[in-house]
């Protein structure tokens, strides 16, 4: 299975709304989808867990969605801490695999 | 807290190993699976393969086969990925990371990561 993400890069100002897109090249089971956030030299970050629970501390501007191919990250008001790259992960039983990220970035 | 604590970096020549260490504290290491993941300068997130802490058995991913190896030890709590005939390409940072079973087996926790450096 294939994740791509969309757009590559995504240019927006504080205040404004994010979609970030994942899309499978097969069906996939919305439970074992997940989204990372990492900054410049740190380490990932777990973001949303089973497509769309927020995981521990994640502020409630983060939200997740989507099934079968298509799933989405949403940051309702980007604050300038959200500026960052973002995966999405596919786990199955004995596998797993990344989509080649979206650099979420200033305008 | 939990806290996955990693092995400084290496610096290696090609067709030379590597083993970098992950050591776990702040839960019970066995209740969890380690997976491994890279990430070559300026690239993506590649998952390479997880183990066991329990049992021991280890998958990899396709790309790695015959050349990685994750083992562990119980004792001391910490994990180890081993990479041999290293390749100009294996340069990345080396990340480990632990799945909770309880939020859908998602990569909670990382490592800090630890730089591959392969040069001739």
């Amino acid at each position: 299975i294939v994740l791509t993400q969309s757009p590559g890069t995504l240019s927006l100002s504080p205040g404004e709304r994010a979609t970030l897109s994942c899309r499978a090249s097969q069906s996939i089971r919305a439970s074992y989808l997940a989204w990372y956030q990492q900054k410049p030299g740190q380490s990932p970050r777990l973001v949303i867990y089973g497509a769309s629970a927020r995981a521990t501390d994640i502020p409630d501007r983060f939200s997740g969605g989507g099934s079968g191919t298509d799933f989405t990250l949403t940051i309702s008001r980007l604050e300038p801490e959200d500026f960052a790259v973002y995966y999405c992960q596919h786990y199955g039983a004995s596998w797993s695999t990344f989509g080649q990220g979206t650099k979420l970035e200033i305008k | 807290q939990v806290q996955l604590v990693q092995s400084g970096a290496e610096v290696k020549k090609p067709g030379a190993s590597v083993k970098v260490s992950c050591k776990a504290s702040g839960y019970t290491f066995i209740d969890n699976y380690i997976h491994w993941v890279r990430q070559a300068p300026g690239q993506g997130l590649e998952w390479m393969g997880w183990i066991n802490a329990n049992s021991g058995v280890s998958k990899y991913a396709q790309s790695f086969q015959g050349r990685v190896t994750m083992t562990r030890d119980t004792i001391i709590s910490t994990a180890y990925l081993e990479l041999s005939r290293l390749r100009s390409d294996d340069t990345a940072v080396y990340f480990c990371a632990r799945d909770d079973p309880e939020i859908a087996a998602a990569l909670s926790d990382w490592g800090q990561g630890t730089l591959v450096t392969v040069s001739p």
